[in-house]
């Protein structure tokens, strides 16, 4: 199980957001993603292998972490940033969880 | 660019089937495997399994287990997901999404198809 916090974010832009996805279990080689959503959009991936930046991706977002706590971090938000973000593992087998999501709002 | 286009939008009574396709452009589409992801109206994002296109494998999440099946049509590089004894609950919008490279089956999605939306309704 993947637990995010906070559920709702409210920021301005130019803050920092700090997104939180927590395991129940440790993620095996940190294989831990994270993607926004905008409405009516598909997911896009964002950031794979807990750290890694995704093909595109502007470098004010960032991933961290290891184990079962990892973090997500968007420096100086702009407008389009304002969407939800899930994080997602896998598990092998294979099997892949999300979790529940985190809406970035502004403030 | 790569590329992930779906069929269109679907309203199947419940007990129905629905079959869900997925083109792939923009990359060899053997070379790829090919995932399918849910989300219910206002919920979030679901597994639903995974396809090995080039030998055709599949691997379901357990929830659907006799109830899908996932397809691939090497000649047209499309992938189909079709789901049978529909529900209320199936309402949702199913994405297709392209997962890891030769024999991994990756550890993540990208990118995602533009989302098919099914309404299960009497």
């Amino acid at each position: 199980v993947l637990t995010q916090s906070p559920d709702t974010l409210s920021l301005s832009p130019g803050e920092r957001a700090t997104l939180s996805c927590r395991a129940s279990h440790s993620v095996n080689y940190n294989y831990l993603a994270w993607y926004q959503q905008k409405p009516g959009q598909a997911p896009r991936l964002l950031i794979f292998g807990a750290s890694s930046r995704a093909t595109g991706i502007p470098d004010r977002f960032s991933g961290s972490g290891s184990g079962t706590d990892f973090t997500l971090t968007i420096n100086r938000l702009e407008p389009e940033d304002f969407a939800m973000y899930y994080c997602q593992q896998f598990d092998g087998s294979p099997r892949y969880t999300f979790g529940r999501g985190t809406k970035l709002e502004i403030k | 660019q790569v590329q992930l286009m779906q069929s269109g939008a679907e309203v199947k009574e419940p007990g129905a089937s629905v079959r869900i396709s997925c083109k792939a452009s923009g990359y060899t589409f053997t070379h790829y495997y090919i995932h399918w992801v849910r989300q219910a109206p206002g919920q979030g994002l679901e597994w639903m399994g995974i396809i090995n296109v080039k030998a055709g494998s599949t691997s379901y999440a357990e929830k659907f287990q006799g109830r899908i099946t996932m397809t691939r049509d090497t000649s047209t590089d499309t992938v189909y997901m079709d789901l049978s004894s529909l529900r209320s609950e199936d309402t949702a919008v199913y994405y297709c999404a392209r997962g890891g490279e030769g024999s991994a089956w990756g550890e993540w999605f990208d990118p995602w198809g533009q989302g098919t939306l099914v309404i299960v309704s009497s």
